[in-house]
């Protein structure tokens, strides 16, 4: 079946980064590209960023712009995003979502991974 | 880019029929008919509910409808069932070729 299966749990101190991994099965993984979604404890969804697995592309949101870089491995079909000079409001549940290629402006995310819980202590 | 406004509840009795509304700009829900709608009950990964405005994903129920007035969208839930309980949250393509969010609303069945 499709899915996302995302790395497990980290705990990082502020100043450090984090790469998260989302391994994608069960479709044509060059087809569809990848969003990536945060929600801090007790928040709402707040877009992080996306990229086509096609070309490569990506665009990030202006809040983490400059500190994100989000990738993807067409060899072991995984999507990858790492967050650098972590803060503690960086704390929350990240996740990858699979975003349909039928026009520039899709924001149906269809597919999501499970999350991956980020948490940043000093 | 500001989130896009929700209420942050509305709640409604089994069998009634609630809406909920996702007001943005016309660099966002009003200059595209790119808007979808996400189901998360707690601990859960968000669900896809309605995109494009007013398309369902395969295996939503029929129940859920989208439609999109000027810089407002709307989710209308009938025939209200306790599984319906959850947050919601609205999404939108922007102008500046990003996606933005609301800020969510907690569905209650009474």
């Amino acid at each position: 079946q499709v899915q996302l299966v995302q790395s497990g749990a980290e705990v990082k101190k502020p100043g450090a980064s984090v790469k998260v991994s989302c391994k994608a099965s069960g479709y044509s993984f060059n087809t569809y590209g990848f969003s990536w979604v945060r929600q801090a404890p007790g928040q709402g969804l707040e877009w992080m960023g996306w990229i086509s697995t096609y070309n490569g592309n990506t665009n990030y949101a202006q809040k983490v712009q400059g500190r994100v870089t989000m990738t993807t491995d067409t060899s072991t079909n995984t999507a990858y995003m790492e967050l650098r000079s972590l803060r503690s409001d960086d704390t929350a549940v990240y996740y990858c979502a699979r975003r349909p290629p039928w026009n520039d402006g899709q924001v149906g995310f269809d597919i999501w991974g499970q999350g991956t819980m980020v948490t940043v202590s000093s | 880019q500001s989130a896009l406004t929700q209420p942050a509840s509305v709640s409604g009795s089994p069998g009634q029929s609630i809406t909920i509304s996702c007001t943005g700009s016309s660099s966002d829900v009003g200059g595209y008919n790119f808007v979808s709608w996400y189901q998360q009950h707690p601990g859960t990964a968000p669900k896809l509910m309605i995109y494009d405005v007013s398309k369902r994903p395969s295996g939503v129920s029929n129940r859920f409808s989208g439609s999109k007035s000027g810089n407002t969208a709307s989710l209308t839930i009938s025939g209200l069932q306790a599984e319906d309980e959850a947050d919601y949250y609205c999404s939108s393509y922007t102008v500046s070729s990003t996606c933005v969010f609301g800020g969510g609303t907690k569905l209650t069945v009474l």
